[in-house]
């Protein structure tokens, strides 16, 4: 069984900290790995994608990957309100298999 | 770009109806669509794939004579649940990938928010 894990939170940082999110997957071989944000009562939207070691920067968001650790994070900076939401990991599996599997998420609160 | 639509965005019908939810993508082709749930404080569990022009591929314990689907076209999905009772009331949420970009992140729909009274 291919597991993603994550904290469920919920985490809380004051506005303008850095929020960091931490996620762990089951599957070596997993090649291509995704942060989404997904606020109460609606779809999930897509925050980074992150296919090789190392980090992946996009204005306030970094994604960092650790595949000998099986290890994905994403660090928010200057945290804002309205990043309070939950963030869910998701990976893809090895072996041709389209799936996206998603972690349970973390609930981020930034209080301002 | 890669704009997934669904339809309807919240359907209210009662128990041994059945309801029929949408899911297109408008400005790409998506060879395989992607059917979640999700209930409330839980994550997104995936349903079944849905493959064009063939049948779809249910997950362990989803009864797919209850969840029916239809991908006839490249760029619309269907999910139809049948006799609907109480306990399916949940976010239904679709999903697509762009055939012409690879294992790409999936582009989510607004998702159906389902009650069965």
């Amino acid at each position: 069984q291919k597991e993603v894990e994550q904290n469920s939170g919920p985490l809380s940082v004051p506005e303008g900290a850095i929020a960091s999110l931490n996620c762990t997957y089951s599957d070596r071989g997993s090649q291509s790995f995704f942060w989404y944000r997904q606020y109460s009562g609606k779809s999930p939207e897509l925050i980074m994608s992150i296919y090789s070691n190392g980090d992946k920067e996009d204005g306030r968001f970094t994604a960092q990957l650790n595949k000998a650790s099986q290890y994905v994070s994403l660090l928010i900076r200057d945290s804002q309100p309205s990043d309070s939401a939950t963030y869910l990991c998701a990976v893809i599996g090895q072996g041709g298999s389209e799936k996206l599997v998603f972690g349970k998420g973390t609930k981020l609160t930034v209080n301002p | 770009g890669a704009v997934v639509s669904q339809h309807p965005s919240r359907v209210i019908c009662k128990s041994g109806t059945s309801v029929k939810i949408e899911c297109r993508s408008l400005d790409f082709q998506a060879t395989t669509m992607f059917w979640y749930r999700q209930f409330p404080k839980q994550s997104l569990m995936l349903m079944a794939t849905s493959n064009e022009g063939s049948k779809a591929t249910y997950e362990q314990g989803v009864e797919k004579d209850k969840f029916l689907i239809n991908h006839a076209s490249l760029t619309l999905s269907t999910l139809t649940v049948t006799s609907a009772h109480p306990e399916d009331s949940s976010f239904y949420i679709c999903s697509a990938r762009d055939r012409d970009r690879g294992l790409s992140p999936l582009h989510f729909g607004n998702g159906t928010r389902l009650t069965v009274t």
